[in-house]
């Protein structure tokens, strides 16, 4: 039972255009949600996060929107970057007031190309 | 964050054999994780080690064969235990630095191969 989905497993763009990953879930207890990033031969590095309580949340060129009714979130980056080239991978969590663990998608390749 | 080290950064281990790994932290943490990452895969939770008491295994995950230990609040191990190349992936550790918030971070990871 795949909880949190990501459904395009690669995507391409071109340097300095916006890169939209996209994320979908099916537990309606999910309250917190987060990106993370991941090169080859590292682990995951987090990105940025949003709490159900918000629809958008901006860090840089980083922006996670988050639509509760459709169980829907995406990541923006603008602009894209070479250096932004890796696996992006959505997770979420339920929130119980201690340390809770974390579902993650399958994760989608993103390449930037010059 | 935190800095997070794992050891070995890769091993290839024969069927039938055991490997540990170690997860440190430069900081003190209640909460420890244990992910696998099986090629092509998502992470998959394993356990959650919380220092002074048992790990809480997930699903389809025993304590026979990934035992956990939690020592102090800066180090945990685990073990893979009578490995078969249905082991083989990526182990990464995380930790929650109980902020309040349920982010956490990763370790880089050990990929293990077995033959």
């Amino acid at each position: 039972d795949q909880q949190v989905k990501q459904n395009s497993p690669s995507l391409s763009v071109q340097e300095g255009r916006i890169s939209i990953l996209n994320c979908d879930y099916t537990n309606s207890m999910f309250d917190y949600f987060l990106w993370y990033k991941k090169y080859p031969a590292e682990g995951p590095t987090f990105l940025i996060s949003i709490s159900s309580i918000k629809d958008k949340n901006e860090d840089g060129r980083f922006t996670v929107f988050l639509n509760k009714s459709a169980k829907h979130l995406s990541l923006h980056i603008v602009p894209s970057q070479p250096g932004d080239s890796a696996v992006y991978f959505c997770a979420a969590s339920i929130n119980t007031g201690t340390a809770s663990k974390l579902t993650f998608g399958t994760g989608t390749r993103l390449q930037v190309t010059l | 964050s935190a800095v997070i080290s794992q050891k070995p950064s890769r091993d290839i281990c024969q069927r039938g054999t055991s490997l540990t790994i170690q997860c440190q932290v430069d900081s003190q943490v209640t909460m420890m994780f244990w992910y696998r990452q099986q090629p092509g895969q998502s992470l998959t939770l394993i356990a959650t080690a919380n220092q002074g008491s048992e790990a809480t295994y997930e699903s389809g995950f025993v304590i026979d064969k990934f035992p956990i230990s939690r020592p102090n609040l800066t180090f945990s191990t685990l073990t893979v235990s009578n490995m078969s190349p249905e082991d083989s992936s990526i182990y990464l550790c995380s930790v929650d630095l109980a902020k309040g918030e349920d982010t956490q971070y990763f370790g880089p990871g050990t990929r293990l191969t077995v033959l």
